[in-house]
């Protein structure tokens, strides 16, 4: 149980282009899903806390404008970059809390979206 | 603000070795505290997680311990093999919450 997809697993695209990245949980419903980024060789960073139908809460830096997300069902939340440029390459990581509770709100994480801006 | 810290920032071992990773953290209103693997390119793998009220959490070869009033976390790992190789993460959330504060990580290699 507890599983959480990303799609696409990677993607390449050209600069100045959009790219969608989904989350969903598989077995479970999420009353949140969060956005992580990760640069080679650091830690995860949080971009952003995505609630069920409301507007999601951006950390401080992050460009909502850029970084478009839509958590429309208790399901999937998606990640849209837009205008993509090549310091927008990164490996951008999705986790999910279960809307049962889960074990002291326990994220579950998904295998991550590897994006390459050209 | 809290910040996390993971000393060693690599570590290799021989195979058979018994080895000890750390976190330490500056503020000690923590929810709870969760160990991660994470694989080369690939996502993070929850290892262990224990609630501020435990001192420790067990799972086979791994034991994981929390020490609130001094900030630190330990991550004992009996009997290492090759497969272990990964890099460990240390992440916690605080009281009120959800969100995870990751530290840089530790990369691990056990030598064959």
């Amino acid at each position: 149980g507890a599983v959480v997809s990303q799609h696409p697993s990677w993607v390449i695209c050209k600069s100045g282009t959009s790219v969608k990245i989904e989350c969903r949980s598989l077995d479970f419903q999420a009353t949140t899903m969060f956005w992580y980024r990760q640069f080679p060789k650091q830690s995860l960073m949080l971009m952003a806390t995505s609630n069920e139908g409301s507007k999601a809460t951006y950390e401080q830096g992050v460009e909502k404008d850029k970084f478009l997300i839509n958590h429309a069902s208790l399901t999937l939340s998606t990640l849209t970059v837009t205008s993509a440029h090549p310091e927008d390459s990164s490996f951008y990581i999705c986790s999910a809390l279960s809307l049962a509770g889960g074990r002291y709100n326990e994220q579950f994480f998904g295998p991550g979206t590897r994006l390459t801006v050209l | 603000k809290q910040e996390v810290t993971q000393i060693p920032a690599a570590l290799s071992v021989p195979e058979g070795e018994n080895l000890v990773l750390n976190c330490s953290f500056t503020d000690s209103a923590i929810y709870n505290l969760q160990w991660f693997r994470q694989d080369p390119g690939k996502g993070l793998t929850s290892l262990l997680l224990i609630q501020s009220s435990q001192r420790e959490q067990t799972s086979g070869r791994l034991n994981a311990s929390l020490d609130k009033s001094s900030g630190r976390s330990t991550l004992y790992i009996a009997a290492s093999q090759p497969g272990d190789s990964a890099t460990y993460l240390c992440a916690l959330s605080q009281g009120g919450s959800e969100k995870l504060v990751f530290g840089k990580g530790t990369k691990l290699t056990v030598n064959p």
